[in-house]
């Protein structure tokens, strides 16, 4: 248990649906994160927020759109998704963003199919 | 563009240390060194970070060379609970960790 819960753990979609990732955080951090593992590749940042506000978008398609309604809670919403983007998507929260207080707790995941 | 560079596989005996040497010679004054693991499938773990002093948890100790180009995590009795891969990630103040390949530690009894 790393205080941070990822909902939905699976999920399966076809290409014209519109679903959402959920996470929530319980360690009162400030930053929280996007991050996607496909399969045999190393993790790639998505999104970085830092007290509510985005700081960083990674060049990350426009149908992925990222919600941060308040320091607790992240939403990945997720529409007209091509199969390659098939993957693990893992949500993160730290103190700050890097230095020395920015370790990352990370959620268990959730396991995205598109078919 | 990398800024860490880490082996691509390593094997250790149970029991035994694990030593996962990291190179990271471009590193700034401000930058800390961190190491995580991710076992297959699930979210990464943190293991532990470093500035510039050797740094011991309950976990594993990181040994950081006097000139900050290199690193060295330890696992000081290593089980088949610690196969899984290694990250070590350097990073300053502002900069989101950013996950490279990392080591494949395969600890076998």
């Amino acid at each position: 248990e790393t205080g941070v819960t990822q909902t939905p753990r699976h999920l399966v979609m076809g290409m014209t649906n519109k679903k959402s990732l959920k996470c929530e955080q319980h360690l009162g951090h400030n930053a929280m994160y996007w991050y996607k593992q496909s399969a045999k590749k190393p993790l790639e940042l998505m999104f970085v927020y830092s007290l509510e506000e985005r700081v960083e978008n990674n060049s990350v398609p426009s149908r992925f759109s990222p919600e941060c309604p308040n320091s607790s809670h992240l939403f990945l919403h997720l529409h007209t998704l091509q199969p390659e983007d098939s993957a693990l998507y893992l949500c993160a929260s730290s103190q700050e963003i890097g230095g020395r207080t920015g370790e990352l707790f990370f959620g268990e995941g959730s396991r995205l199919t598109v078919l | 563009d990398a800024k860490t560079t880490q082996p691509t596989s390593m094997d250790c005996a149970e029991g035994r240390a694990a030593n996962l040497p990291c190179n990271h010679s471009t590193i700034s004054g401000n930058e800390y060194v961190y190491w995580y693991r991710q076992i297959h499938s699930q979210g990464p773990q943190y293991i532990i970070h470093g500035l510039k002093n050797n740094e011991t948890n309950e976990m594993a100790s990181l040994i950081i060379t006097e000139d900050r180009k290199s690193s060295t995590l330890i696992l000081p009795h290593a089980t088949l609970r610690d196969t899984a891969v290694y990250y070590c990630i350097v990073s300053r103040a502002g900069t989101a960790l950013i996950f490279g390949k990392g080591t494949t530690l395969s600890v076998s009894s």
